[in-house]
This record gives C-alpha cells, sequence and structure tokens, in this order.
C-alpha cells in the first residue's frame, strides 16, 4: 500500500492550460515536499511546506498543504512546454527519511 | 548540477552477480542517501548515513548493504542480484542529515540485471 498517492498517474495538455495535481495520505505528516524530475537527472525540490493550511507560490506554481496536514495539491497555471517532468511529492513524518509518492507526469506540448 | 555525483551512469549484469554503486556528496554534507526507483514502487528510501553512521534504514534487502567512508563518500553493495533490482539507484545529500531540509540528488545510477 503505497502511503502518499498522487493523482492524476499522467496528464498530457496544452500549452496554456491550468492543471492541478494531488497528493493525498491517510496519515498526518510534519511537512511534505514537491519535487520535480526530468529524464535522465534526479528529482531536484521545488517547494517544502510546513503549516496546515500553508499556501506557497513559485512563480506559475501554486503548492497547497491540507488543514489537517494530510494532503497537498500542486496548481499550475498557464503550462508551458517547460514544465514538462515527473512531479514528485515527499512526506516527512517525525524526523525520519522522505516517504514519496509515484509521481504524475505531466506533458506539455506547444 | 547538484554537485552530487554517482559512478557508473550506467550498469548491466547477470543474475546472481554483486556490483558496486559509488556516490562524492556535495562539499560540506554530512548525510547521503540511497534510494531505489522503479516503475511499479516509485522512489524508494533505502538507507541513510550521517558523518559514516548509518542513521536510517527503509526498505532495504538483507543482499543489499552500504558504508559512508571518511570522506563521506558512499557506496552501496547490491549481490545476488536479481532481475527485479534493475532499477535506478539514486543517492542524495543534504548538510545535516535531517529529512526536513533539501536534499539534492545525483543524477542516478541505471542498473540492469539480464
Amino acid at each position: 500500500t503505497q502511503l502518499l498517492e498522487q493523482s492524476p498517474q499522467f496528464l498530457s495538455i496544452q500549452e496554456g492550460e491550468n492543471l492541478t495535481v494531488y497528493c493525498n495520505s491517510s496519515s498526518v505528516f510534519s511537512s511534505l515536499q514537491w519535487y520535480r524530475q526530468e529524464p535522465g537527472e534526479g528529482p531536484v525540490l521545488l517547494v517544502t511546506v510546513v503549516t496546515g493550511g500553508e499556501v506557497k507560490k513559485l512563480k506559475r506554481l501554486t503548492f497547497q498543504f491540507g488543514d489537517a496536514r494530510k494532503d497537498s495539491s500542486l496548481h499550475i497555471t498557464a503550462a508551458q512546454p517547460g514544465d514538462t517532468g515527473l512531479y514528485l511529492c515527499a512526506g516527512v513524518q517525525a524526523g525520519t527519511a522522505l516517504i514519496f509518492g509515484k509521481g504524475t507526469t505531466l506533458s506539455v506540448s506547444s | 548540477d547538484s554537485g552530487v555525483t554517482q559512478t557508473p551512469k550506467h550498469l548491466i549484469t547477470a543474475t546472481g552477480q554483486r556490483v558496486t554503486l559509488r556516490c562524492s556528496p556535495r562539499s560540506g554534507d554530512l548525510s547521503v542517501y540511497w534510494y531505489q526507483q522503479s516503475l511499479d514502487q516509485g522512489l524508494q528510501f533505502l538507507i541513510q548515513y550521517y558523518n559514516g553512521e548509518e542513521r536510517a534504514k527503509g526498505n532495504i534487502l538483507e543482499r543489499f548493504s552500504a558504508q559512508q567512508f571518511p570522506d563521506l563518500h558512499s557506496e552501496l553493495n547490491l549481490s545476488s542480484l536479481e532481475l527485479g533490482d534493475s532499477a535506478l539507484y539514486f543517492c542524495a545529500s543534504n548538510p545535516s542529515g535531517g529529512a526536513f531540509y533539501e536534499q539534492y540528488f545525483g543524477p542516478g545510477t541505471r542498473l540492469t540485471v539480464t
């Protein structure tokens, strides 16, 4: 059983569209991180959210941590081909190592 | 470039064999993490070392072992390899060893077991 469920698994959209990907769990996390991974490379951290209800913005990306700290979402406005990649959420429980979801593969075509 | 290096980039070997993957963390980082990424399981934490000592263990098989040397580089040893061990293996590093803090990932080693 995957501790962190990400949806959708795959997303293929046109440039300029908006999208939201979700990261859900039945467990509480002390913090949650979002990474982006491109083919042939390791994941790169985008953001860390810590407080329930927290919203963070990174240019066209908006990250939200659920009030109960069990879920998170990533919203991309006006997607661009450069946003293509695998988006991974990762939870931290009581200082232990990161627990990753399986990811959402995003493809943005021009 | 994250500053984390991994060698080799690709490795092809046969079932039953043993291989060693090497990781050099970013300069100044004391903690090294090893992960396995496969299509069906995603990115799975294997083991963490901090300043030469094992700090945390995840889903690491008994056939796998790791160590961190005094110069802080780390090696992951995989033995009695099975087809199912084919995967991408990543190492990551950070300065403090706390999972909360950003981990910097290397480019990975792609292992193919035939």
